[in-house]
């Protein structure tokens, strides 16, 4: 079946304006999460989302940032007030509920905040 | 928090040889062990994962061993090809808290022909 999918593929946006980045799951995952991958970094996770909980924004790095999932499956990461240094690739993944970790990556988003 | 140190962060070997990738982690409740390779402009893709209570496992060229005591686990890629070519991630996760991924800060590898 189809994995998961991100939409933009790419992003350029002026700074102080608003994004809004999608997700589209795995069909039957229940959880899904948003990373966010500087240039030649790591993965930093920003939010997790399962099932009907509430979610976990623990890594959310401003009050700017903020994620909805409707319906328990597309997913919807928004950056408000775009600052420079939000330029980075927005990765999506998704897991089964009790897969025991086993997350599935989506392509990501590329954004430039100019 | 978690935290994950991986090394080194960048490998070149020669085609046909082995590479290790080594990663460490802090929390002793960790109990889900994954790693990623990551090709250029892609998101990462699972190659293999280890659970808490297993030492060792392996997928044809790939394998990955886990030291619970030292907190400690690596990959090894045996007989390289150019396609293995890419950065790869290590990560660890504590199926307690929701099973985020903390992620090492990768190692880019580079097999030469």
């Amino acid at each position: 079946g189809a994995g998961v999918s991100q939409s933009p593929s790419n992003k350029v946006t002026e700074k102080g304006k608003d994004v809004e980045l999608r997700c589209d799951p795995i069909s039957g995952h229940t959880a899904l999460y948003w990373y966010r991958q500087s240039l030649g970094q790591g993965l930093e996770f920003l939010i997790y989302f399962q099932g009907n909980s509430a979610p976990d924004k623990s890594g959310l790095p401003s009050d700017r940032f903020s994620a909805e999932r409707t319906g328990g499956s597309v997913s919807t990461l928004t950056i408000q007030r775009t600052q420079q240094e939000d330029s980075a690739v927005y990765l999506c993944a998704s897991s089964l509920a009790d897969g025991g970790g086993t997350q599935y990556f989506g392509p990501g988003t590329r954004l430039l905040v100019l | 928090g978690e935290n994950v140190e991986q090394h080194p962060s960048t490998l070149s070997v020669q085609e046909g040889d082995s590479a290790v990738i080594k990663c460490t982690y802090s929390d002793s409740a960790s109990n889900y062990f994954p790693w990623y390779k990551q090709e250029l402009g892609k998101g990462p893709q699972l190659i293999i994962d280890i659970r808490s209570n297993v030492g060792e496992k392996k997928d044809q060229r790939i394998a990955v061993t886990l030291n619970k005591t030292a907190k400690h686990f690596s990959l090894h890629i045996t007989e390289t090809q150019p396609e293995d070519s890419a950065v790869y991630f290590c990560a660890a996760t504590i199926k307690a808290a929701g099973n985020k991924l903390t992620f090492g800060g990768g190692t880019r590898v580079l097999v030469k022909p």
